[in-house]
């Protein structure tokens, strides 16, 4: 079982630029839920995802969006970026909305 | 959303020490508390998950308790090995927010 994997583990966007971040859910997991970790914050919530639908979102702009497939794979979506929002991007997947299992996590920069 | 608040920031023992931090949280509307240990560059490892007020739970020379009644929670660590230097976060469930963090005790073990 490869656990939750997260695409890619670094990246560098410019300011204004988009970008997609990927997460595949641990083996029989159907939930994903997004988080953001700032540098000395703890991870603070985006949004979660079931059946192919947001369920729940924490207090993020809507430039942060995203989506899940059939699959129950997740893409996180951030459009016209900002500097603050380098950040370390972690999935966690659950089975119907349960305790969490954490991705390595997604380092983005923002220059 | 509810406030999580973890204590000391970060810490040092030498090896062989015990050592222990606090989570707190407020004690209205109490559903579950969650240990996550993070090692650097890997993904966050849940430790525990304490549902009842007086719960004490163990994983090897780690221990955690918990009181409902006062929004605390206590993490141990016995005899510290360097392999125990991580950051040990602390997480609720509140309303629509699947975990809301701490800021984390980042330990370091020196040997």
């Amino acid at each position: 079982d490869a656990g939750v994997t997260q695409s890619p583990t670094h990246l560098i966007k410019t300011r204004g630029q988009q970008v997609t971040l990927r997460c595949s859910p641990k083996s029989g997991h159907d939930t994903v839920s997004w988080y953001q970790q700032a540098l000395g914050q703890g991870p603070q919530f985006i949004f979660q995802y079931y059946e192919e639908e947001e369920r729940q979102r924490g207090n993020f702009p809507d430039r942060f969006s995203g989506h899940q497939f059939p699959n129950y794979s997740s893409e996180l979506n951030v459009n016209a970026l900002l500097l603050g929002d380098s950040a370390l991007y972690l999935c966690a997947s659950s089975l119907r909305m349960r305790d969490a299992f954490f991705g390595q996590g997604t380092r983005l920069t923002v220059v | 959303i509810l406030n999580v608040e973890q204590s000391p920031q970060s810490l040092h023992v030498q090896e062989g020490d015990s050592t222990n931090f606090t989570c707190s949280f407020p004690s209205s509307n109490f559903y579950a508390l969650h240990w996550y240990r993070w090692e650097t560059a890997k993904s966050p490892e849940a430790l525990f998950v304490m549902t009842l007020n007086g719960d004490e739970k163990k994983k090897g020379r780690i221990s955690a308790t918990l009181n409902t009644k006062e929004g605390y929670s206590y993490l141990y660590i016995k005899g510290s090995q360097p392999e125990d230097s991580a950051t040990y976060l602390c997480a609720q469930p509140s309303g629509n927010t699947p975990l809301v963090f701490g800021k984390g005790t980042r330990l370091s073990v020196i040997a």
